[in-house]
């Protein structure tokens, strides 16, 4: 066990619709990153947020957007969904804001548009 | 051409095989390398961690870097069913004070009893 709770696991919704997906970091950990995991692409970055501020930005599509609250956890909000924006979706936490070290991820959130 | 190149497989060896496991890089400012291991349904864990060229040994896994060739491997020795999975690497770059943690796509890795 990681720490990093993810919820929900799964989520089954339409095109067009908004979901919100949540995470809890590790204990202590002010650091949180978010990941789409698809099987063609591998695992892209997303976003990473340090206590509360956002502090890199990676292949986040403008439908997408996140933040971290001031108890630490993270939201990861999808709009105006797409089949292609079908995969899994892991949340990583870690101590420190330029890391480099590990990462620990959550076990996902598996999300399918139909 | 992607930062990180890893061939998806999937990789079926017996077990008791040595297996090896590779990535190509093309970003010369990644300075750290790990290798990562995810389980089928989980999130992926740390395994490996190497900053220098060399290699590094943990028990019946080493890692090597090849920093001039821009290459890294994961060598998996006497493998166990148990090492099914799938194996991503991953490297960080620190440019101007942004660190960057890039992801392999990952290979599945299936040892077969």
């Amino acid at each position: 066990d990681s720490g990093v709770t993810q919820t929900p696991k799964h989520l089954i919704t339409a095109t067009g619709q908004r979901v919100t997906l949540r995470c809890s970091p590790r204990s202590g950990d002010l650091s949180v990153y978010w990941y789409q995991q698809s099987l063609d692409q591998g695992l892209q970055f997303l976003i990473q947020y340090y206590n509360g501020e956002e502090r890199a930005k990676g292949n986040i599509l403008e439908r997408f957007s996140a933040q971290q609250f001031p108890d630490l956890h993270s939201e990861l909000n999808l709009s105006s969904l797409e089949l292609g924006d079908s995969a899994l979706y892991f949340c990583a936490s870690s101590a420190r804001d330029r890391n480099t070290g590990e990462l620990f991820f959550g076990e996902g959130s598996r999300l399918t548009v139909l | 051409q992607k930062e990180v190149e890893q061939d998806p497989g999937p990789l079926s060896v017996p077990e008791g095989a040595i297996v090896s496991l590779n990535c190509t890089y093309s970003n010369s400012a990644f300075q750290y390398f790990m290798w990562y291991r995810q389980y089928s349904r989980k999130g992926p864990e740390l395994l490996m961690y190497t900053y220098s060229s060399g290699n590094k040994e943990d028990g019946r896994f080493t890692a090597q870097v090849d920093k001039s060739s821009k290459y890294i491997s994961l060598f998996i020795r006497d493998s166990q069913p148990s090492d099914s999975a799938t194996y991503l690497c991953a490297m960080i770059s620190s440019t101007s004070g942004t660190y960057k943690y890039i992801f392999g796509t990952g290979t599945r890795l299936k040892v077969l009893a």
